[in-house]
């Protein structure tokens, strides 16, 4: 399937600082999802980003899709215990696939 | 809301066993899919289904067979259990549309002796 480096492999910060986790492909994607995994969890869909150069936001969570589509990021201003987990991005193997393959995930822990 | 349920929240097996991890969807998703996810590995895709009957590899698939009888029901099938077998499986579904959703069940943790 479609290959995408997701960076860090981990990430510790003090509650109320920033946090951001990258995604990269060798390959233009037509599209890619985000989601976020608690602790003892399974994965829930967060956002998906289609369009090149798309930005989105919610509440304190901000997406970005690459200019050229072979990146997105994942940034969340002003942490909190609650954003605690792991978070995934999601792309397509190709045109016209089923095939959803997720980056290896950024684990994040805040500390209080 | 969507549902998707897994039949167990652990399973312990011995090598050489079958093994059955059932799924089933509530939303009438045509699409079905069977993830592992391991530490430092995250998830990889066993198996997927666009259709009743239908099944196609996904980036791990040695080991594992699947069945689509119902278009609820995702059954993945563990021929032989062997120790390296040993995860979390976690099965999902979504809509036929490329780039809909994907709804995952709570997962099985299968230890294999």
């Amino acid at each position: 399937g479609q290959q995408v480096m997701q960076i860090p492999q981990y990430q510790h910060v003090q509650e109320g600082e920033d946090f951001t986790t990258y995604c990269n492909s060798s390959t233009t994607l037509s599209n890619i999802q985000w989601y976020k995994q608690r602790p003892g969890g399974h994965p829930v869909f967060l956002i998906q980003l289609v369009k090149s150069g798309e930005v989105k936001k919610q509440k304190r969570l901000t997406f970005q899709f690459g200019e050229a589509k072979k990146n997105s990021s994942l940034h969340i201003t002003a942490t909190q215990t609650t954003d605690v987990g792991t978070y995934f991005c999601a792309v397509y193997s190709g045109a016209g696939s089923y095939q959803l393959t997720f980056g290896k995930g950024t684990k994040l822990s805040v500390i209080p | 809301d969507v549902k998707v349920t897994q039949s167990s929240r652990y399973l312990v097996k011995r090598t050489g066993e079958k093994v059955f991890l059932e799924c089933v969807q509530d939303m009438d998703h045509e699409n079905m899919f069977w993830y592992r996810q391991d530490p430092g590995l995250g998830l990889r895709l066993i198996y997927f289904s666009y259709d009743v009957k239908m099944k196609e590899k996904g980036d791990i698939p040695e080991g594992y067979s699947v069945s689509r009888e119902k278009k609820e029901r995702f059954s993945l099938i563990l021929e032989s259990a062997s120790t390296n077998q040993t995860s979390m499986y976690l099965c999902a579904s979504s809509l036929r549309d490329i780039d809909s959703p994907l709804h995952f069940g709570n997962g099985t943790r299968l230890t294999v002796t």
